[in-house]
């Protein structure tokens, strides 16, 4: 079944070291974004692809990065993670002109 | 700067009564989405509405989306224990020239649905 695919689903770290975070989509889509939902909030998006074009929420810090080498995976790095950074990290996809995002399953980043 | 607000954030109801929630947006919109979430889970895709007088329908919930008063209500009908969850509004900004737009979302309404 064509889908939205994030590994790994539980991902523990330490505070300070690089940990990268993976999505894949089988539906061919355009477009591809990566939402942070800390504990008790609403998902908060970070960062989008259209295609190659990358677009950067104005509020999402640096530490965070981005990486889209074709148009089925993307990657969410964190240079350096901090205790703040434990979340659930929501990647999901929309083919360009439609209108519904798909959501994979999450990743959930634990920093110990 | 588009925002949403839910309300309430927290809902405790018994089976069988009628509930709604509410969602208002800022600034004008094309897009309007409720997604449903459990304890965690990732997000469910419940309804998505399109235009203003939309009203879409499945089981017992029910969504209407008034795009002149930016505000869009899910209607919960005859309430049961398995609706139990957090429900998120989300609204994507007008689209510009095809561009890829991500979704900003209210602050969720805690359902809880007593027997």
């Amino acid at each position: 079944d064509a889908m939205v695919i994030q590994n790994p689903r539980y991902q523990v770290t330490q505070f300070g070291k690089p940990v990268t975070l993976s999505c894949s989509q089988t539906l061919n889509h355009n477009v591809m974004y990566w939402y942070q939902q800390k504990s008790s909030q609403a998902p908060k998006l970070l960062f989008h692809y259209y295609d190659k074009d990358f677009n950067n929420e104005a509020d999402t810090p640096d530490n965070f990065q981005s990486r889209r080498p074709n148009t089925s995976f993307c990657f969410l790095d964190i240079r350096s993670p901090g205790l703040g950074d434990a979340a659930m990290y929501l990647c999901a996809s929309r083919r360009g002109g439609g209108n519904e995002q798909f959501f994979g399953p999450g990743t959930r980043l634990t920093v110990l | 700067e588009l925002k949403v607000e839910q309300n309430p954030l927290f809902l405790s109801m018994q089976e069988g009564k009628n509930y709604t929630i509410y969602c208002n947006y800022s600034t004008t919109s094309d897009r309007l989405y409720w997604y449903r979430q459990d304890p965690g889970k990732s997000l469910e895709s419940l309804f998505v509405l399109l235009s203003n007088g939309a009203v879409k329908q499945e089981g017992r919930l029910m969504a209407s989306l008034d795009t002149k008063a930016r505000l869009s209500t899910l209607h919960i009908t005859a309430a049961v224990h398995d609706l139990s969850a957090t429900y998120f509004c989300a609204v994507a900004a007008l689209y510009s020239g095809g561009g890829a737009d991500g979704l900003t979302f209210g602050k969720g309404t805690h359902l809880i649905i007593q027997p």
